[in-house]
C-alpha cells in the first residue's frame, strides 16, 4: 500500500525559529512536492523535487527552502518562521517524469507560529 | 493568478441525489485533470482523473466530464452518500513539461442523510 508519512501532525513554533518538516515515501517515487493549504486558497505549491538533490521552486517559495539527500525523503525548512507561515503543510509524491499520474499525499502537518 | 477555479465553496445535497461539483480552468495547455477528496485532518486522496483525449470517465458512482472548448470539468456523484461529505479539489497539469499540479480552492460537499 502506498505510504507517505510526515514527521509531525501538529507543531507549534515561535517566530524566528528554524523549523524542519520531514516527509518520507516508501514507493520509490522520483517526484516529491510540498504544498501549503489555507482556507479559500486551496493547495499552493511551495517546492518540488524530481530527483535526489534536485529542486524546483513552486508558486510560493519565499521564506522556505528544501532538501532532498535521499530519494525517499524530502524536507521543508522554514529558515526563520513567521506568523504568516501558520498553515497546513502537505507533502506528496508521484512516479514518472511526465505530468500524467496522480500524486499521493501525506496526512499533513498543522504548523502554528506564535 | 488562479489557473484552476472552483467557484462554489460549498454544496449541500440530500442522500441518494446527484452531487455536481464544477471546476473551470484558464490554461489551454492543461491536458490532464484530477479530482481529490479531503477529509478533515487527512491528506487529499485521489478520486478520479481524465485526460484531454476523453470527454468522460466513469468509476463506480463517480463520473468526470470534460468540456475542453469551455475549459470546464465537472464531477458527478450518483447516488450521493453521507460518507461523501468532504472537501473536493480539482487539479490540472500538462502531460509534458512541469510535474506539478495546479489546484482549485475546493468545494465542501455535505450530504444530508
Amino acid at each position: 500500500d502506498v505510504k507517505v508519512t510526515q514527521s509531525s501532525r501538529y507543531l507549534v513554533k515561535r517566530t524566528g525559529e528554524k523549523v524542519f518538516l520531514e516527509c518520507v515515501q516508501d514507493m520509490d517515487h522520483e517526484n516529491m512536492f510540498w504544498y501549503r493549504q489555507d482556507p479559500g486558497l486551496g493547495l499552493r505549491l511551495i517546492y518540488f523535487s524530481y530527483d535526489v538533490k534536485m529542486k524546483e521552486k513552486g508558486d510560493i517559495p519565499e521564506g522556505y527552502s528544501v532538501s532532498r539527500e535521499k530519494k525517499e525523503r524530502f524536507s521543508l525548512i522554514l529558515e526563520s518562521a513567521s506568523t504568516n507561515q501558520t498553515s497546513m503543510y502537505l507533502c506528496a509524491s508521484r512516479t514518472g517524469t511526465q505530468g500524467f499520474g496522480e500524486q499521493y499525499f501525506g496526512p499533513g502537518t498543522r504548523l502554528t507560529v506564535t | 493568478d488562479q489557473q484552476v477555479k472552483q467557484n462554489s465553496p460549498s454544496l449541500s445535497v440530500q442522500e441518494g441525489r446527484i452531487s455536481i461539483l464544477n471546476c473551470d480552468y484558464t490554461n489551454s495547455m492543461f491536458d490532464y485533470f484530477l479530482w481529490y477528496k479531503k477529509y478533515p485532518a487527512e491528506g487529499p486522496t485521489f478520486l478520479i482523473s481524465i485526460s484531454s483525449i476523453k470527454d468522460k470517465n466513469e468509476d463506480g458512482r463517480f463520473t468526470v466530464f470534460l468540456n475542453k472548448s469551455a475549459k470546464h470539468l465537472s464531477l458527478h456523484i450518483v447516488p450521493s452518500q453521507p460518507g461523501d461529505s468532504a472537501v473536493y479539489f480539482c487539479a490540472a497539469s500538462g502531460l509534458t513539461g512541469a510535474n506539478n499540479l495546479f489546484f482549485g480552492t475546493g468545494t465542501r460537499l455535505t450530504v444530508i442523510p
